[in-house]
């Protein structure tokens, strides 16, 4: 089982749609998540950090966690065509001792104009 | 705040021969950086965590002799790729923590990245 999952897509929505992001991962103990985007041939930007359960709004992102199901998503409203791009998931755990961000592979959005 | 740089954005060259790419935090400071590694379609890979004033810890696989990682400052790491050959043609990315921000939050910020070809 990978440490960090997510669905690779593309996702596909059109603009104007709300695009959901889904993420899972294993290590319980996990305490930082984040939420990065990626642009084809840049490097990532942070959007979005979370560390307690429940939402977190900002502008048109709200990212949810659920410690309990190891789960957490992004969802971005009012997709626009410029919103697309790679979305990685990060999560922050212990790793031989020390900590350790992982990250997920990325799921492809394609907002459609 | 939490600007990262990297320098060159772009470089080609022979194969043989070796290239430094520079990681700078411009303003804060990051005991840690870290170096990954994205070759087209593909996701993120972590080739090492860099610690200032001590030795760089390399994920496996990597080979730390020829990925020499120099971390000498609080805003200063360098990655140098020494005799580069084709296969080593990738994207380099590396990332830095905030120092303020403490560990229990762990945010990287990453630089533009640095492409690099060897012929």
């Amino acid at each position: 089982q990978k440490e960090v999952e997510q669905n690779s897509g593309p996702l596909s929505v059109p603009e104007g749609a709300i695009a959901s992001l889904n993420c899972t991962y294993s290590d319980r103990v996990s305490q930082s998540f984040f939420w990065y985007r990626q642009y084809s041939g840049k490097s990532p930007e942070l959007i979005m950090s979370i560390y307690s359960n429940g939402d977190k709004e900002d502008g048109r992102f709200t990212a949810q966690l659920n410690k309990a199901s190891q789960y957490v998503s992004l969802l971005i409203r009012d997709s626009q065509p410029s919103d697309s791009a790679t979305y990685l998931c990060a999560v922050n755990g212990n790793s031989g001792g020390y900590q350790k961000v992982t990250f997920g592979t990325g799921t492809k959005l394609q907002v459609i104009p | 705040g939490a600007v990262v740089s990297q320098h060159p954005s772009r470089v080609i060259c022979k194969s043989g021969t070796s290239v430094k790419i520079e990681c700078r935090s411009l303003d804060f400071q990051a005991t840690t950086m870290f170096w990954y590694r994205q070759f087209p379609k593909q996701s993120l890979m972590l080739m090492a965590t860099s610690n200032e004033g001590s030795k760089a810890t390399y994920e496996q696989g990597v080979e730390k002799d020829k990925f020499l990682i120099n971390h000498a400052s609080l805003t200063l790491s360098t990655l140098t790729v020494t005799s580069a050959h084709p296969e080593d043609s990738s994207f380099y990315i590396c990332s830095a923590r905030d120092l303020q921000r403490g560990s229990s939050y762990n945010e990287q910020f990453f630089g533009p990245g640095t492409r690099l070809t060897v012929l």
